[in-house]
Formats: C-alpha cells, structure tokens, sequence
C-alpha cells in the first residue's frame, strides 16, 4: 500500500547540532510539505514543495531548510537546532490541485536541549 | 490577531450526544474549509472538506460554512468514544496554491 513515513519517529539532539528529518512517499505525489505542531500554535507550515527541484517557504521557515531531488523525499534540515526548534514535526503530500487531500506522515517527536 | 480561531476544549461529552466544533476566521479569501481528526500521536487525517458556504453531509458528520458570518461548523450525530481526538480545522485560498491555515484544534472526549 502507498503510505507516507518520517524518520526518525523521535530524536534528542543539542543546541547547535544540525539534524536531519527524513519524509518519504510512495504514491508519486507532486505536492509535499512540513509542519510544526505546538500548543497553542495548531500546525504551522515550514516549507512546501510542488515538485522535484522546487521548495518554497512557509510561515515559519527561519532556521529549516529543504531540498527536492526526487519525488518521493522531502528532508527537512535544521541547520543548528535551538530549544525553540523542539516540537512534533508532520510531513505530508498531495497530488496536485488545490481540491487534492493532503495526507500526513505520523510524525517525528524532537527535543533540542 | 490569528487567522483562524478555535476553541482547544477539552469538550467532554456522554456517548450518543451531538457534538459541535467550530472556528472562526478573519481573512474573508478563504474559500475551502477542512475538518481534519487528529488522534494522540498520530498525523492528521481528513474528514471532509466544502468549498464556500453551504452543508456537506458524510455519515454522522456535518459540515457546516457561514462566510458572511466567517464561521465554519463541524457537527458529530450519534458521537463515539471512538470519536474521542482532537479537531482541526484548515482552510486555504482559492488561488491554486494549497496553503493550509490550521485552527489549533479542539480536543474531544466522549464517554461510555
């Protein structure tokens, strides 16, 4: 079955380290993004992507970054973690149009000490 | 001010109650609304989407959007303790570009 999964599921790392999270998708989807999750914040968009070679910006992509070289991954890269950067992370992807269900990973649990 | 308001609950309800779970926005571009469910340590999954206003029906679930109003409605019939996770609603432009704006969602408990 085509799934959507992010590695790893959880990861303390220290300030200052550079930390890679993994999203994969099997169902040839154009469209990938990444989120952050915190109380009182809801899900906030970081950097999306509709397509190999194209990544834009969300609402909070200070410190994040993103590259896609194929279709199936979208890694998101924070370049030297801060305790402001611990949070759930969620990956998701959608085929194409506006009206196309965005289907999410299960998440990555990340603490910065 | 945030775009999209919502209610983080908990709302506690008895099995069988009719729930209701809304969001108000302030960006009247807003076109397509979503409820998404959320369980505990899992992704967001969706459960229906309208575009503008109106109903849409799907089993036990009604969506409900009042532009004029800029307030969006999810009603449960019947409600779970299956049903028992947090609510997120999404709504997005109608640009071609598929920018979610979350509500920080709504946590539903619903009792045996």
């Amino acid at each position: 079955d085509a799934e959507i999964t992010q590695s790893p599921r959880h990861k303390i790392t220290e300030t200052g380290r550079q930390v890679t999270l993994a999203c994969h998708q099997t169902w040839n989807h154009n469209n990938m993004f990444w989120y952050r999750q915190d109380l009182g914040h809801g899900l906030r968009l970081i950097h999306y992507s509709y397509g190999v070679q194209d990544t834009n910006k969300g609402e909070v992509s200070d410190g994040y970054s993103v590259s896609r070289s194929n279709t199936e991954d979208l890694p998101l890269t924070l370049e030297s973690a801060a305790s402001s950067q611990t949070s759930v992370y969620f990956c998701a992807s959608s085929l194409r149009d506006l009206t196309d269900t965005q289907y999410f990973g299960p998440g990555t649990r990340l603490t910065v000490l | 001010q945030k775009e999209v308001e919502q209610d983080p609950g908990p709302l506690s309800v008895p099995e069988g109650a009719i729930v209701s779970l809304n969001c108000t926005y302030s960006n009247s571009a807003f076109q397509y609304f979503m409820w998404y469910r959320q369980y505990s340590r899992k992704g967001p999954e969706l459960l229906m989407y309208t575009y503008s206003s109106g109903n849409k029906e799907d089993g036990r679930f009604t969506a409900q959007v009042d532009k004029s109003s800029k307030y969006i409605s999810l009603f449960i019939r019947d409600s779970q303790p299956s049903d028992s996770a947090t609510y997120l609603c999404a709504m997005t432009l109608n640009t071609g570009f598929q920018k979610l704006v979350f509500g920080t969602g709504t946590r539903l408990l619903v009792s045996p």
